[in-house]
């Protein structure tokens, strides 16, 4: 399976922009990128996923780079409810096809 | 609704004990994912399954075991062979394919005394 890396931890002001980064360098061709977040004690939610084009829902935009090495989730007006621990996780393929593993995932924290 | 059930929201449990957690979906989904999840810690995989009668291990699948005779259910049996099962559990579904995402249910918080 592709590995994922994460910062542990991001802090961001109401109201800005937050960029989560994340580095899949062992990803393969046809693994797809998703994000979750997870408010404490609750079930992660699904954010948004992408392949190799950039991709924009009502919640956020992903930017995955050319060489699909790496990839940053935008959300763009950040609240304090957006406070969470994100994921970036790749779908495995292959043998793992199907497989979905988390990592440890980066604690956004929301400041006024 | 349509959605993910996962019961009991609180659970607990003799040490010794064999315990199961159940998880229902009414998604029609093909694929269903148990996770444990330690305080602090990020999601880790203890079994998942992408068709009926069929599932694989996890990264932790010692000390627990699962079943999928219905596609709509998932029961994970945390049995005592597994030395530390206190722990939040999630249950996830997903439909088939490759382009799908999972959906999670609220977890179930397991405590062993």
């Amino acid at each position: 399976d592709a590995k994922t890396t994460q910062p542990p931890s991001m802090d961001c002001a109401e109201g800005r922009a937050a960029n989560l980064p994340c580095n899949h360098s062992t990803i393969s061709g046809n693994e797809y990128v998703y994000w979750y977040r997870q408010i404490h004690s609750q079930g992660p939610q699904y954010i948004i996923h992408g392949l190799k084009n950039n991709e924009t829902n009502e919640m956020a935009s992903l930017i995955i780079t050319e060489d699909r090495k790496s990839s940053t989730l935008i959300l763009p007006h950040a609240t304090l409810r957006d406070t969470a621990v994100y994921y970036c996780i790749v779908r495995g393929g292959g043998t793992s096809y199907g497989k979905l593993t988390f990592g440890q995932g980066t604690i956004l924290t929301v400041h006024p | 609704d349509g959605g993910i059930t996962q019961s009991p929201k609180y659970l607990f449990r003799k040490e010794g004990q064999n315990v199961t957690l159940s998880c229902e979906q009414n998604l029609n989904h093909d694929a269903m994912y148990w996770y444990r999840q330690d305080p602090g810690q990020g999601l880790r995989l203890i079994y998942y399954s992408q068709i009926v009668n069929d599932f694989q291990k996890g990264d932790i699948a010692e000390g627990y075991s699962v079943s999928r005779e219905k596609k709509e259910s998932f029961p994970l049996t945390v049995t005592s062979a597994q030395k530390n099962p206190t722990a939040f559990y999630l249950c996830a579904s997903r439909p088939g394919g490759t382009n799908t995402e999972a959906f999670f249910g609220q977890g179930t918080r397991l405590t062993v005394v």
